[in-house]
């Protein structure tokens, strides 16, 4: 049972660029969510996406914009790269809107901006 | 007021003894409450959830909630060097939208 898989695991970039991060969900799951973790902090959320269509936002400016594809895979994509977006970016992913809630984390990507 | 609260530690507990996390939420309308570990440059990794006021055991983690007080805590028993990790406190409020919030987390760290 493949669980949520995430590409790239490790990218540089420099500020300005734009970066599309990947994900693949837990067997099963249709719900998947993106987090971003800086150094020392929990996870902060990003936004969810479920049957197509961004669901839920956390407090992200509008650089930051995903899609959710029919096989469930999700794309993160961050435009003109700040410094501050350094950070390792999180996929988790869980079946359905308002069952438990368990969420599924994969290895993340984790993104230095120089 | 921070949606979740956590010490971050760190906390130091010598093996073999009971380490203690706490967390407290500012939503008193949360139902789901999660405990997530997560080893340094790794993902977070589910180990417990719990969604009624009271005790759920499983194996050696004893997971807390009391709604009145907006308090979770997760317990440690026969701490293991293994153990020695971040570990963070998530709420979820299913009638407001169906984000899953996070603390900062606390540093445990089992001494041999």
């Amino acid at each position: 049972d493949a669980g949520v898989t995430q590409s790239p695991t490790h990218l540089i970039k420099t500020r300005g660029q734009q970066v599309t991060l990947r994900c693949s969900p837990k067997s099963g799951h249709d719900t998947v969510s993106w987090y971003q973790q800086a150094l020392g902090q929990g996870p902060q959320f990003i936004f969810q996406y479920y049957e197509e269509e961004e669901r839920q936002r956390g407090n992200f400016p509008d650089r930051f914009s995903g899609h959710q594809f029919p096989n469930y895979s999700s794309e993160l994509n961050v435009n003109a790269l700040l410094l501050g977006d350094s950070a390792l970016y999180l996929c988790a992913s869980k079946k359905g809107q308002g069952a438990t809630g368990e969420l599924f984390f994969g290895e993340g990507s984790r993104l230095t901006v120089l | 007021q921070k949606e979740v609260e956590q010490n971050s530690g760190p906390l130091s507990v010598p093996e073999g003894a009971i380490a203690s996390l706490n967390c407290t939420y500012s939503d008193r309308g949360s139902q789901s409450f999660f405990w997530y570990r997560q080893y340094s440059g790794k993902s977070p990794e589910l180990i417990m959830s719990i969604y009624s006021n009271g005790d759920k055991e499983d194996g050696r983690f004893t997971a807390q909630l009391n709604k009145a007080s907006q308090y979770v805590s997760l317990l440690i028993r026969d701490s293991q060097p293994s153990d020695s990790a971040t570990y963070l406190c998530a709420v979820r409020n299913m009638n407001r939208d169906d984000k899953i919030i996070f603390g900062k987390g606390t540093r445990l760290h089992i001494l041999p």
